[in-house]
């Protein structure tokens, strides 16, 4: 088993829909979470950081973290065709933060 | 504020030939770097980090190898490359425990496009 399991999709959505985008892990000393947008054949850029549970907004985007559940998603609202890119969760742990462990990643096409 | 560079952007190469590609950092001090690869459809695989000057930590054996001449420059080589080599290398960094911020909070470059043929 994968320590950080995500649907690699693709996810096709219309323009303006509500996107969930979701990641699963199992390894509970996972602390902080991270959430990048990779376009086609760029470098993945950071878009939200969350540390332990909750919720964190920044404009269009919300990170949602469950440690209960082991489980953290990204919404994006009002989604663009600009938003279409493939979504990397990340994590790491307290004690071991140089190393962030990835997940494979969720294709999503927003369509005009 | 911060760059990373990465080059050369792409690069097509013969299998047993060597390799090097090149990551700067700017804007920033004694920076953790870090080297991964990224198979295509794949997630991002830890090939190596670094927290100072010759300091190398390797998290996959291979065929490859990091060297950290100077502060904010990171290197990864081959003596002889490999099919399996090929793929997109990413250069990252994060801020150091000395300069504050959080260490595991990583920074990408824009990638080398290898292929070995």
């Amino acid at each position: 088993q994968k320590e950080v399991e995500q649907d690699p999709g693709p996810l096709s959505v219309p323009e303006g829909a509500i996107v969930s985008l979701n990641c699963t892990y199992s390894n509970s000393a996972f602390q902080y979470f991270m959430w990048y947008r990779q376009y086609s054949r760029k470098g993945p850029e950071l878009l939200m950081y969350t540390y332990s549970s909750g919720n964190k907004e920044d404009g269009r985007f919300t990170a949602q973290v469950d440690k209960s559940s082991k489980y953290i998603s990204l919404f994006i609202r009002d989604s663009q065709p600009s938003d279409s890119a493939t979504y990397l969760c990340a994590m790491s742990e307290m004690d071991s933060s140089y190393k962030l462990i990835f997940g494979s990643g969720t294709r999503l096409l927003v369509r005009p | 504020s911060q760059t990373i560079h990465q080059w050369p952007a792409t690069l097509v190469q013969p299998v047993g030939s060597p390799l090097s590609l090149e990551c700067t950092v700017e804007g920033t001090s004694n920076p953790n770097l870090y080297w991964y690869r990224q198979a295509a459809g794949r997630g991002l695989q830890l090939l190596f980090y670094s927290v100072g000057i010759g300091q190398i930590s390797s998290e996959v054996p291979q065929n490859l190898s990091a060297s950290r001449p100077q502060d904010r420059q990171f290197i990864l080589s081959s003596k002889k490359l490999l099919l399996s080599d090929s793929g997109f290398y990413l250069c990252a960094w994060s801020p150091s425990g000395l300069a504050g911020g959080h260490t595991d909070t990583q920074y990408f470059g824009p990638g080398t496009r290898l292929t070995v043929l």
